[in-house]
């Protein structure tokens, strides 16, 4: 089946530590993202990368990091430098490709819920 | 840097019952995407629209680019809609990032 998976599901972590959340796609897809949803706002974009070697900051990349060294795989470090991070972390794809009016269809991961205690 | 509102924040109908999400915008986009959020956090692609119309079983989106409105409507519905419903829109450019609505979280009684 192809499609989005994200790892953990669920990701407790002690103040001043880093994390790593995993995305991983088969879709074949060029362009991955990760946002982040806190409770009664919408999603927000943290970083993108239209291709293999290149992401860019969002809106809300302080404290994050990424890197993009395979098609597949998108890994967002949560740094203790994020004031922050207890939230709702979901990884998303999209073809990239083609249409380039209105962007294309992302498909979402199931996301990964962090906690920092 | 587009504003997406959408309404109502909460809503609860009863089984059945004709349901109307709205959502507008303040600047000119290029697409309207609907996306459907379950309980455990997973969301869904419903519909990707740019102008008029599109139908997908009991679900109808619409779009006025004038206005700058969107509506998802929900006919017959059923518990098992119950979900958040979430509006984002795309600009003009390259990178194709969305801007996201705080969504509306729908409650289906039966």
């Amino acid at each position: 089946d192809g499609g989005i998976t994200q790892s953990p599901k669920y990701l407790f972590r002690k103040e001043g530590q880093n994390v790593t959340l995993s995305c991983e796609q088969n879709l074949n897809h060029d362009a991955m993202y990760w946002y982040r949803q806190d409770p009664g706002q919408g999603l927000r974009l943290i970083y993108y990368s239209q291709i293999v070697n290149d992401f860019q900051k969002g809106d809300i990349a302080e404290g994050y990091s990424v890197s993009r060294e395979k098609k597949e795989s998108f890994p967002l470090t949560v740094t203790s430098a994020q004031k922050n991070p207890t939230a709702f972390y979901l990884c998303a794809s999209s073809s990239g490709q083609g249409v380039y009016r209105g962007g294309n269809e992302q498909f979402f991961g199931p996301g990964t819920r962090l906690t920092v205690l | 840097k587009n504003e997406v509102e959408q309404s109502p924040q909460n809503l609860t109908a009863q089984e059945g019952e004709f349901i109307t999400i709205n959502c507008s915008y303040s600047v000119g986009i290029s697409a309207l995407h609907w996306l459907q959020q379950h309980p455990g956090g997973g969301i869904v692609s419903l519909f990707m629209l740019s102008s008029g119309k599109k139908k997908h079983g009991r679900l109808i989106a619409t779009i006025n680019i004038q206005e700058k409105h969107s509506s998802l409507h929900i006919t017959a519905s059923h518990p098992r809609d119950s979900a958040v419903y979430i509006c984002a829109v795309a600009g003009w450019g390259s990178a194709r990032q969305l801007t996201f609505g705080s969504g509306t979280q729908l409650t289906v009684l039966p």
